[in-house]
């Protein structure tokens, strides 16, 4: 079993939609929780980060998390053509850079 | 300019041959590291360094070496290349932190 499964996809919604990109992992000692947008043939970059369980917002993206379940969501509100991406989630169990790992990435179109 | 960047962004090598892969950040970030990204594996860590002249294994080390003789730079090579080292290579840097900043990435084709 992988340390972190995510749904690769292809994941393809009409614009408008409300989407919600999922991951489970195996390790209980993870605590910091993040989720990264690639766009193609670009580098990741930090979409959201949380600590241990709950909910955080900014703007038309909510990350939660559930501990208990070893479950994380992203979703995205009103969904725009300019969040096609790549979705990766990544976690780790320290603050520090040490041993973030990340999940293979859901590829999401939002079609006009 | 400021920021990550890799060089050179596309790379087609023979097998057997030593290739370098380029990185430099600007930010004077203490930790750098080196991804390799394929398809259903996501991102794998293969080196990172928390200084200069401090480096350490990642997840797939093998056929890879690194040094980081300034801060902002962090050299990948690979010594002899082979077909499974075929790949998007990704740095990054970062503070003490999990937030990691990425380059654009290099794409490697080993023949």
């Amino acid at each position: 079993q992988k340390e972190v499964e995510q749904d690769p996809g292809p994941l393809s919604v009409p614009e408008g939609a409300i989407v919600s990109l999922n991951c489970t992992y195996s390790n209980s000692a993870f605590q910091y929780f993040m989720w990264y947008r690639q766009y193609s043939r670009k580098g990741p970059e930090l979409l959201m980060y949380t600590y241990s369980s709950g909910n955080k917002e900014d703007g038309r993206f909510t990350a939660q998390v559930d501990k208990s379940s070893k479950y994380i969501s992203l979703f995205i509100r009103d969904s725009q053509p300019s969040d096609s991406a790549t979705y990766l989630c990544a976690m780790s169990a320290e603050t520090s850079y040490d041993k973030v790992i990340f999940g293979p990435g859901t590829s999401l179109s939002v079609i006009p | 300019d400021a920021g990550i960047t890799q060089s050179p962004r596309y790379k087609i090598t023979e097998t057997g041959r030593q290739v370098t892969l380029m990185c430099h950040q600007t930010w004077s970030h203490s930790y750098m590291f080196w991804y390799r990204q394929d398809l259903g594996h996501g991102l794998r860590l293969i080196y990172y360094s928390a200084a200069a002249d401090i480096t350490d294994k990642g997840e797939v080390p093998d056929g890879y070496v690194v040094s980081r003789s300034k801060t902002e730079n962090f050299p990948l090579t690979l010594e002899s290349a082979t077909r499974s080292q075929t790949s998007v290579y990704f740095c990054a840097s970062s503070v003490p932190s999990n937030e990691q900043f990425f380059g654009p990435g290099t794409r490697l084709t080993v023949l």
